[in-house]
């Protein structure tokens, strides 16, 4: 497809739990991010990936979170144990330097639930 | 030094009005500023952009002011209406080098007919 591709789409999980939550870039996008957003709040930046530079990580909020990104293009992003304040959307973007200003496009998120 | 801050949080404007949106930075580092809108269940998207070589910036309805010596800019929009109500997001980050794009917290705007 054109745009940011993220699945699943929604997903309820029991407390404890671990999730994986994937994202498709852009074709050809070299960046990609994900981000947080909590019911009505504002973004919060996890963690960045760049070509082949190693990753930002710094936005990680704890150990049980973790991603990679394989071969450039896929990511997951995993979270161990899943907690109930891990509900949120998570949201992933991809950019191509390419691109004038650093125009980031986001997918419309994977909705997590924890319960 | 990466802290973006928007307000106001809210904003509620008849239509027809012109909202504005502010947002000051620290980082006297980056050098591209966009707005983001976002629909409920959707994920942001690119509305206009500026750096910092200009002061002003027109898109149809929407406009950025960009002020440098006072590290702030912010978003105006022409002729608001309903389809316009929305959250908006600051956003600053540097060209090259570290790209990584830091948000403000968003403004909850309500365009009522």
């Amino acid at each position: 497809g054109a745009g940011v591709s993220q699945s699943p789409s929604n997903k309820v999980t029991e407390k404890g739990k671990d999730v994986e939550l994937r994202c498709d870039p852009i074709s050809g996008h070299t960046a990609l991010y994900w981000y947080r957003q909590s019911l009505g709040q504002g973004l919060e930046f996890l963690i960045y990936f760049q070509g082949n530079s190693a990753p930002d990580k710094s936005g990680l909020p704890s150990d049980r979170f973790s991603a990679e990104r394989t071969g450039g293009s896929v990511s997951t992003l995993t979270i161990q144990r899943t907690q109930q304040e891990d509900s949120a959307v998570y949201l992933c973007a991809s950019s191509s330097r390419r691109d004038r200003g650093n125009t980031i496009y986001f997918g419309e998120g994977s909705w997590l639930t924890v319960v | 030094q990466q802290q973006v801050k928007q307000s106001p949080q809210s904003l509620i404007v008849q239509k027809g009005g012109i909202p504005i949106i502010n947002c000051a930075y620290e980082n006297t580092a980056f050098d591209y500023f966009p707005w983001y809108q976002q629909f409920p269940g959707k994920g942001p998207a690119l509305l206009i952009a500026i750096r910092p070589d200009v002061s002003e910036k027109k898109e149809g309805r929407f406009t950025i002011s960009f002020n440098k010596s006072a590290k702030q800019f912010s978003l105006h929009i022409m002729d608001s209406q309903p389809g316009d109500s929305a959250t908006y997001f600051c956003a600053a980050s540097m060209v090259f080098g570290n790209e990584k794009l830091t948000f403000g917290t968003g403004t909850r705007l309500t365009i009522i007919p």
